[in-house]
């Protein structure tokens, strides 16, 4: 099935840096959502987009929605411990039948 | 408090045998999912349903299978046909129209020994 690249594959942080990650597709999407999962849980919505060029901050997370429709980068500034774990992007459209494509991960570790 | 219940967390059964893993929502959604995650991998769709009595076979449908019965429940069979059944298993909920994104379970460890 159809996947969103997602990019970077893993990256180590240490407290109080800030963090980047991005999806990118080929085709364009209505909704882009961004979700984190913690170890042994379900996935969790952090952040939802919903327009072109949409910038949307949840606290300390930063998403924005790309103006080609076509990506999204998710922001962490001031990273903690608490913030590892694997970040998802997915992508939403109708014509997919709502369907989530997801990328395949974020893996963030801490440095130690 | 509405949300989506996975039993059981952790699940051990002998290789051949057929488990079955439940999942319920008490979101009024018309949509449910089961996603398969392989240590340190993405989500893979195994079936989904956006309908009573209607499934649709996902990227890994192979040696598995569904049924929904009710609006509320999702039940994933793990068949002895499923080579490979040790895996993180995610059932997930959604309405069929609007972007919401889907609310997700907290998952059942499956370990085939």
């Amino acid at each position: 099935g159809q996947q969103l690249n997602q990019s970077p594959q893993s990256m180590f942080i240490q407290e109080g840096e800030d963090v980047s990650m991005n999806c990118t597709s080929s085709s364009i999407f209505n909704t882009w959502l961004w979700y984190k999962q913690d170890p042994g849980e379900g996935p969790v919505l952090l952040i939802a987009l919903y327009k072109a060029g949409e910038l949307t901050s949840n606290g300390r997370l930063t998403a924005q929605f790309g103006i080609t429709r076509k990506d999204s980068f998710l922001n962490i500034s001031a990273s903690i411990p608490s913030d590892v774990g694997i970040y998802f992007c997915a992508g939403q459209r109708l014509e997919y039948g709502n369907k989530l494509v997801f990328g395949a991960g974020t893996i963030l570790r801490v440095k130690s | 408090d509405g949300g989506i219940t996975q039993s059981p967390k952790y699940l051990f059964r002998k290789e051949g045998q057929n488990v079955t893993l439940s999942c319920e929502q008490n979101l009024n959604h018309d949509a449910m999912y089961w996603y398969r995650q392989d240590p340190g991998q993405g989500l893979r769709l195994i079936y989904y349903s956006q309908i009573v009595n209607d499934f649709q076979k996902g990227d890994i449908a192979e040696g598995y299978s569904v049924s929904r019965e009710k609006k509320e429940s999702f039940p994933l069979t793990v068949t002895s046909a499923q080579k490979n059944p040790t895996a993180f298993y995610l059932c997930a909920s959604s309405i069929v129209t609007g972007g919401d994104g889907y609310t997700f379970g907290s998952g059942t460890r499956l370990t085939v020994v």
